[in-house]
């Protein structure tokens, strides 16, 4: 069971808006910054969102990040069927020393 | 362009040993922290580990599943990035990728990975 904790699956419709939440602590997510990485079937994961809400460049401005507390978000506004994925949230985690992973999210697009 | 190459994956027995090899171009691997991936098959990702540049001191940091058993090191006249396995188990089973980690803000790590190499560990 991951520390970081992230629902199995999401889903949305078309043009949908869905979010993906990501809980921790405060030694994680609470006091570090959080990284959202997309992965799809049988390639290697890609950096989606860095530094809570920054995307790296060719990153469409529909994949917006957030954090509040020791929670932080991915969102996914105007679903399309290629954002089907799984999506992982990272952060650095103080007491552990070490960087964690949530345990991953599948989105499907219906 | 950043290209990570790893390699030395294979079938090993339980209680054996292996080491991965990455090979880094396209940056100043001298000046960066790496770190290692692993993806079981089906699963999610784990972080197995990481080395600060030896300018930041070469030293490095694992989870408790490792710790002990795996070792990472660095040869920067080769720009190649080393994971020693030891005392593998059957758990240790996974795709392993190499990635480029972060020393500072805005803290972009794990930015660029390799195509990952196969471990096996079974009898």
């Amino acid at each position: 069971q991951s520390v970081l904790t992230q629902p199995p699956s999401a889903s949305g419709t078309p043009g949908q808006r869905i979010t993906i939440s990501c809980s921790g602590s405060s030694s994680n997510v609470g006091s570090n910054t959080v990284n959202w990485y997309q992965q799809f079937p049988g390639t290697a994961p890609k950096l989606l969102i860095y530094n809570n809400n920054q995307r790296p460049s060719g990153v469409p401005d529909r994949f917006t990040g957030s954090k509040s507390g020791s929670s932080a978000s991915l969102a996914i506004g105007g679903l399309s069927p290629e954002d089907e994925a799984d999506y992982y949230c990272a952060a650095w985690d103080d007491i552990l020393n070490g960087r964690l992973f949530g345990g991953g999210t599948q989105l499907t697009v219906l | 362009e950043v290209q990570l190459v790893e390699s030395g994956g294979g079938l090993v027995k339980p209680g054996g040993s292996l080491r991965l090899s990455c090979a880094a171009s396209g940056f100043i691997f001298n000046d960066a922290w790496m770190s290692w991936i692993r993806q079981a098959p089906g699963k999610g990702l784990e972080w197995v580990g990481r080395i600060k540049s030896n300018t930041d001191g070469g030293t490095t940091d694992y989870p408790a599943p490792v710790k002990g058993r795996f070792t990472i090191s660095r040869d920067d006249s080769r720009n190649t990035l080393y994971l020693q396995m030891n005392r593998l188990e059957t758990e240790d089973t996974a795709l392993y990728y190499c990635t480029t980690d972060s020393k500072s803000p805005p803290w972009r790590y794990f930015d660029s990975w390799g195509q990952g190499t196969l471990v096996t560990v079974s009898s």
